[in-house]
């Protein structure tokens, strides 16, 4: 049973910063691409961002392009989403995923959410 | 941008019967199509991908067709626990390379009790 654990997510004002992570466990995480996916209160799925399985392509939704940033360390296990200039519509649970297969990008595994909520 | 639009916004079925949930894509996406369940206050859930097949450990009255730009989900005798907001979404369109591409979802399709 695969496991995604995020982190770091809060209550933060709106043009700050914040960085969540992702531990997974039970797969050998520098093999798969990985992504951030969000959910607005009460709203459906957005994609945000994905990287590849050694970190070399990132991409961003034009809707966070030049305030997030996705990477990732394999060696850590880790993987990170950095937000900057956060709007209130940003507020949303993020969830990490896991691509069941490199080269195609759904999502096998999921992680329990981290909530982020922004507002002054 | 590749735009996927599903219907009905709100599916009311008894347990035991027929459940079909139609996804629009605005453009061919071929069969790079998943379907997700997502329960209240829970992640998402595989239950299909390639159009047509059944993610690990999903049981058999979930079935995917379709290709292109037409999709159905079909749960054919609805459990207790199958009342739950299903998603498709599209993975044609990777990398994104234009501007709005990228991976999107459907706004969701809610099964409730009739």
């Amino acid at each position: 049973q695969v496991q995604l654990v995020e982190s770091g997510g809060g209550v933060v004002q709106p043009g700050t910063s914040l960085r969540l992570s992702c531990a997974p466990s039970t797969f050998v995480f520098r093999t798969y691409a990985m992504h951030w996916v969000r959910q607005a209160p009460g709203k459906g799925l957005e994609w945000v961002a994905g990287i590849s399985y050694d970190g070399s392509d990132k991409y961003n939704s034009d809707s966070v392009k030049g305030r997030f940033t996705i990477s990732r360390d394999n060696s850590k296990n880790t993987l990170y989403l950095q937000m900057d200039s956060l709007r209130p519509e940003d507020t949303a649970v993020y969830y990490c995923a896991k691509v069941r297969v490199r080269g195609v990008m759904f999502f096998d595994s999921w992680g329990q959410g981290a909530l982020v909520t922004v507002s002054s | 941008e590749i735009v996927m639009t599903q219907s009905p916004d709100t599916l009311s079925v008894s347990p035991g019967e027929r459940a079909t949930l139609s996804c629009r894509a605005s453009q061919s996406v071929s069969s790079n199509l998943a379907w997700y369940q997502q329960k209240p206050g829970q992640a998402p859930r595989l239950l299909i991908y390639a159009a047509s097949t059944r993610a690990t450990g999903i049981p058999a009255r979930f079935s995917g067709s379709g290709s292109g730009t037409e999709f159905t989900l079909t749960i054919s005798s609805l459990q207790s626990e199958d009342f739950a907001v299903y998603y498709c979404q599209q993975y044609k369109d990777w990398p994104p390379l234009t501007f709005g591409g990228g991976l999107t979802f459907g706004g969701g399709t809610k099964v409730d009790i009739k």
